[in-house]
């Protein structure tokens, strides 16, 4: 069936280091979207990535898609407390008539003052 | 623009008990998705619906789950005769027909059912 798996499943920095979350779909994939989950709140979305080998940058954060189509990475540099959270990797299956996304198994991100 | 809303923030039921869970998507939003998620899980697909319409309800369990958008009113998601292990909590989101194929979805703070 279709997979998104995500590395590490758990990291915890100091403030100030950098951080990085990997994802991996079983299958190519048209866009993959990063979204961030803060403790007992819900997903947020945070950016798409369409085209192969895209980056994108939002402030500290950097987000690549892989030249397959099939993997992605969200990087933090120098985390602050306020990154805190599950960072979800999510790709649309199914296609024509369904839009539905399969989620990443998550990266939860701890950050130490 | 008011964002997605979900009640009941919190729901409490007792075993066989009913929970419904409510969602109105953001106002021009027409499509609709459930999602589950486990205490320290991810989020798992349960069911994408139009308006009057299921589209996709492959992640749906066979019994005792149901979920209908109607033409007036908000996305009903039904739990029939709750078990402990339907405690979770239960995301709504939605998203334009504009991004149709871009898929992005705008989450709702959630429902929280817990089963006793």
């Amino acid at each position: 069936g279709q997979q998104v798996m995500q590395i590490p499943q758990y990291q915890h920095v100091q403030e100030g280091e950098d951080f990085t979350t990997y994802c991996n779909s079983s299958t190519t994939l048209s866009n993959i979207q990063w979204y961030k989950q803060r403790p007992g709140g819900h997903p947020v979305f945070l950016i798409q990535l369409v085209k192969s080998g895209e980056v994108k940058k939002q402030k500290r954060l950097t987000f690549q898609f892989g030249e397959a189509k099939k993997n992605s990475s969200l990087h933090i540099t120098a985390t602050q407390t306020t990154d805190v959270g599950t960072y979800f990797c999510a790709g649309p299956f199914g296609g024509g008539a369904t839009n539905k996304l399969i989620f990443g198994t998550g990266t939860l991100l701890a950050v130490q003052p | 623009n008011a964002g997605v809303m979900q009640n009941p923030r919190h729901l409490v039921r007792r075993r066989g008990q009913e929970a419904r869970l409510r969602c109105s998507p953001m106002k021009g939003h027409s499509h609709v998705y459930w999602y589950r998620q486990l205490p320290e899980e991810g989020l798992k697909f349960m069911v994408y619906l139009q308006k009057e319409n299921i589209i996709d309800e492959s992640g749906m369990p066979k019994e005792r789950f149901s979920a209908e958008f109607p033409k007036e009113g908000p996305s009903i998601l039904r739990i029939q005769q709750v078990v402990r292990g339907d405690s979770a909590a239960y995301f709504c989101a939605s998203s334009p027909p504009a991004e149709l194929g871009k898929n992005i979805q705008y989450f709702g703070a959630g429902t929280r059912l817990s089963v006793l």
